[in-house]
Parts: C-alpha cells; sequence; structure tokens
C-alpha cells in the first residue's frame, strides 16, 4: 500500500468546514483512497472512499487532485462530536484479504 | 447501526489467566476478519488475520501460541489471550471488509487489562 503523509493535528471550530489534507504522491493506478476516524476509545469508523473523481455521501466529501497524489476530507459542518483521529489509507479495493496499516493520522479537534 | 460486534466491551484479568474476546458480523458473512491491538496514544496494530476454515495467518513479531484465533463460523472470530501479562493490556479491535470496494467495518473495541 502506498506511504499517507497527514498532519499531525488541526483545530476547526464548530459549525465551520474542516478540510484534512493527505498526501499520497506513490499511489498507484488501482490503489484507492479510503478516510476512516477514530473517537476516543472506539473503533474506527469507515467514513468515505475514491478514486479520483471526487466523492460525497452524508458524513463528508473526498476531493482528490487530478494527478491523485493529494487528496482532502472535507466535513462539511463540523460538530464537537467529529473531534476525532482521521486516517487516510491507500490501498487497491482487491485487497479485501489485507488488514489495513493505519498511520498516525490527523488528531481533528473542533473547538467551540 | 453496528455492523461488527465485540464482547466483552472490557476485561480485566489477573496475570496468567486467559481472556476470549467474540468477534461477530451482524448482518453478512465474513470469511475474512482482522484483529488490532492499540496501546495508549499510538495507532492500531494489525496483529492477524482470521480466516473463516483455516489457519489464521500472524503479522511478524506476533505470538501465534500466545494470541489464539478462531474462525468457526462466517459471522464469529475470536481471539483468545493465552497466560496474559500486564504488557498485554491494551485495546483490542477485530473488523471485517464488507462491500464492493472492501471497507472495514470495525467492532467497538475490548479494553484488556491485566493486573
Amino acid at each position: 500500500d502506498a506511504k499517507t503523509t497527514q498532519p499531525p493535528s488541526m483545530d476547526c471550530a464548530e459549525g465551520r468546514a474542516a478540510n484534512l489534507p493527505c498526501n499520497h504522491s506513490t499511489i498507484s493506478g488501482n490503489e484507492y483512497v479510503y478516510w476512516y476516524r477514530q473517537i476516543h476509545s472506539q473503533g474506527p469508523q469507515y467514513i468515505i472512499h475514491g478514486l479520483k473523481n471526487n466523492e460525497t455521501n452524508e458524513m463528508a466529501s473526498l476531493i482528490i487532485t487530478e494527478d491523485r497524489k493529494s487528496s482532502t476530507l472535507i466535513l462539511p459542518h463540523a460538530t464537537l462530536r467529529d473531534t476525532a483521529v482521521y486516517y487516510c489509507i491507500v490501498r487497491s479495493p482487491g485487497g479485501g484479504a489485507d488488514g489495513l496499516t493505519f498511520g498516525k493520522g490527523t488528531h481533528l479537534i473542533i473547538q467551540p | 447501526g453496528a455492523v461488527v460486534s465485540q464482547h466483552p466491551s472490557w476485561v480485566i484479568c489477573k496475570s496468567g489467566t486467559s481472556v476470549k474476546i467474540e468477534c461477530r458480523s451482524l448482518d453478512f458473512q465474513a470469511t475474512t476478519m482482522f484483529w488490532y491491538r492499540q496501546f495508549p496514544k499510538q495507532s492500531l496494530m494489525l496483529m492477524a488475520t482470521s480466516n473463516e476454515g483455516s489457519k489464521a495467518t500472524y503479522e511478524q513479531g506476533v505470538e501465534k501460541d500466545k494470541f489464539l484465533i478462531n474462525h468457526a463460523s462466517l459471522t464469529l472470530s475470536t481471539l483468545t489471550v493465552t497466560s496474559a501479562h500486564p504488557e498485554d493490556s491494551s485495546f483490542y479491535i477485530c473488523s471485517a471488509p464488507r462491500g464492493r470496494y472492501n471497507e472495514q467495518f470495525f467492532g467497538p473495541g475490548t479494553r484488556l487489562t491485566v493486573l
């Protein structure tokens, strides 16, 4: 799986959009970008994934650059409950038989 | 709602005893499940891959005789920490892939404290 780089921490005001960047310059053609988050003392939660087109679901939007070397996860209206560690993981979806490799992620703190 | 459950959510045991943790996929079948361990202020580390009907595969450095994995059905995998010691105290989390893109769904985790 390609390596990813994320800032260790970020702050965001409640109600504002939280934009979390991820660099994955060595991503290969068949690898998708997945985002997960882990709220303190809970198991990680799947958020969204994408290949090259921008994606949106009820939780977030994912913007992937045209060269696919970086992406941004957007939480449009952050709430205090969005405080968590966010992990960007690059892998092939065919790797369902492979466990995930977690980096250190970004600790997002939503400020009231 | 939750699609993967774990039991128990927390357990305290004495050193030298064994502890079993269950991981269940609630509304889907999982031929493969994964077990992770997370120490305080650290990221999740993959321990092993649980395969239904066959032996588990362990990551380098994880003792297979200490962490026994049984995947007896398509919805249940168990992790048994044998002869637990204080250094085994950790947060243990399981996951199962689901969907066309194999999104991983995680259990809520089990906090093990060995006295």
